[in-house]
């Protein structure tokens, strides 16, 4: 079974500064992808960034962007200039790539401070 | 757009106690799934559904039923309500569910079982 594993529970970066969130994942699969997904305190899930096992490449989304290493089985999630409305509980999120079933982190929390 | 749509929002009821947790989404989507969201736990899937009639189970499936009779609905029954499902619950849906792409989800059922 695939496991999902975010080591800091809650997290804080001052805002315009740039935090790192942390994600290991334990897998026998090759071909599988990688999420964040962001849930603010409005309680709706959000996906931030998508990561194909395959590609070398990391995925970005404007100040959102990954540090994915397939062999260390690693995959933190970068966000730059830090706003207030980046406060939330990010969850990094595991899928098989034939798999309907998705593998959710424990999740951080993140505050962002004036 | 209504996306997925989820009723009601809030919930409280006595053990024993049964009760249907509606989704419906609008975007002719395949796949839908249900998930249950604890603290410190990440999400976990329930049960999902790969189209009308077809349904399975997820990683915590006991005390929990659900059917596919269209490819809008799927609902989620407790037959018998315990303090233990105590949650948030979260309805979520994508075109095929295959490890890919991304899920719409909803906005969330608050359930309390005292």
């Amino acid at each position: 079974a695939q496991t999902v594993t975010q080591s800091q529970p809650e997290m804080s970066v001052q805002e315009a500064e740039t935090v790192t969130l942390s994600c290991t994942y334990d897998t026998s699969e090759s071909d599988y992808y990688l999420f964040w997904y962001k849930q603010p305190p409005s309680r709706q899930m959000i996906l931030v960034i998508r990561q194909e096992a395959y590609k070398q490449q990391n995925a970005t989304e404007n100040r959102f962007s990954v540090n994915f290493q397939k062999a260390a089985k690693s995959f933190s999630l970068k966000i730059s200039d830090s706003q207030l409305g980046d406060a939330a509980m990010y969850f990094c999120t595991y899928s098989g790539a034939g798999s309907y079933q998705l593998t959710f982190g424990k999740g951080t929390k993140l505050s962002v401070i004036p | 757009n209504a996306g997925v749509t989820q009723t009601p929002k809030f919930q409280v009821l006595k053990t024993g106690q049964s009760m249907t947790l509606q989704c419906a989404q609008d975007m002719n989507h395949e796949y839908m799934s249900w998930y249950r969201q604890d603290p410190g736990m990440g999400l976990r899937l329930i049960h999902y559904s790969v189209g009308a009639g077809i349904t399975d189970q997820g990683e915590v499936p006991n005390g929990y039923n659900v059917s596919r009779s269209t490819t809008e609905d799927f609902p989620l029954r407790l037959l018998s309500a315990a303090p233990s499902q105590t949650s948030v619950y979260f309805c979520a849906s994508s075109f095929t569910g295959t490890g890919a792409e991304k899920l719409f989800f909803g906005s969330g059922t608050q359930l309390s079982v005292l």
